[in-house]
């Protein structure tokens, strides 16, 4: 059965930073893109990143670009969110999430991340 | 970025009634591939999100018939046939044709 179980969440400063983890399991993780997706009240389900099946093409959005950095390690079955300079309205529960067909199609259950002083 | 702009943002539904919830994108999903980008997700209360319908028509694995999708270019709906009360949460579409992904506002189901 397949399993996203993300962990690294928790309550950090204004200009803090965070790593995400998300370990996968129960199905060929270095044959699947991968995406962060965060959700907040405020902003609703919003995309974050998305990484090539080996690393080597990364993708942001603008609100996040040059402050986070996705990475994997396919030998550990594992998707990390580096989360540098955080701000207030990055507060939110963060999705580590499978790539399929444009789609998509499996959500981790998510890790909350707060950022406050 | 494409904005998805969902309609309504809410829907009370009595049980074994139909209820629909329409989708529009600022630009066209079609692909030059053929195909639709627009794929729909519920997430129900405490959840995380579940894929119900991919790329505008095709129910995902284990999603109910009563569940169906359908449009074209930028107008898209999803149909419940009869609403049941497992039906309950939050319905977002979603595009899938370009960087960055980009979710409708949500649309939240409650049964009357």
């Amino acid at each position: 059965e397949l399993h996203l179980v993300e962990s690294g969440g928790g309550l950090v400063q204004p200009g803090g930073s965070l790593r995400l983890s998300c370990a996968a399991s129960g199905f060929t993780f270095s044959s699947y893109w991968m995406h962060w997706v965060r959700q907040s009240p405020e902003k609703g389900l919003v995309w974050v990143s998305r990484i090539s099946t080996d690393g080597s093409s990364t993708y942001y959005a603008d609100s996040v670009k040059g402050r986070f950095t996705i990475s994997r390690d396919n030998a550990k079955n594992t998707l990390y969110l580096q989360m540098n300079s955080l701000r207030a309205e990055d507060t939110a529960v963060y999705y580590c999430a499978r790539d399929y067909k444009t789609m998509i199609d499996s959500w981790g259950q998510g890790t909350l991340v707060t950022v406050s002083s | 970025d494409i904005v998805m702009t969902q309609t309504p943002l809410s829907l009370s539904v009595t049980p074994g009634q139909p209820a629909s919830i329409s989708c529009k994108s600022s630009q066209s999903l079609l692909n030059s591939d053929g195909k639709t980008y627009l794929h729909w997700y519920l997430q129900k209360p405490g959840q995380s999100p579940q894929v119900l319908i991919y790329e505008v028509s095709s129910r995902f694995s284990g999603a109910p018939d009563r569940f169906s999708g359908s449009g074209s270019g930028t107008d898209f709906t999803l149909k419940i046939s009869r609403v049941e009360a497992e039906d309950v949460g939050v319905y977002y579409c979603m595009q899938g044709i370009h960087l960055p992904r980009t979710f409708g506002q949500g649309t939240k189901l409650e049964i009357k």
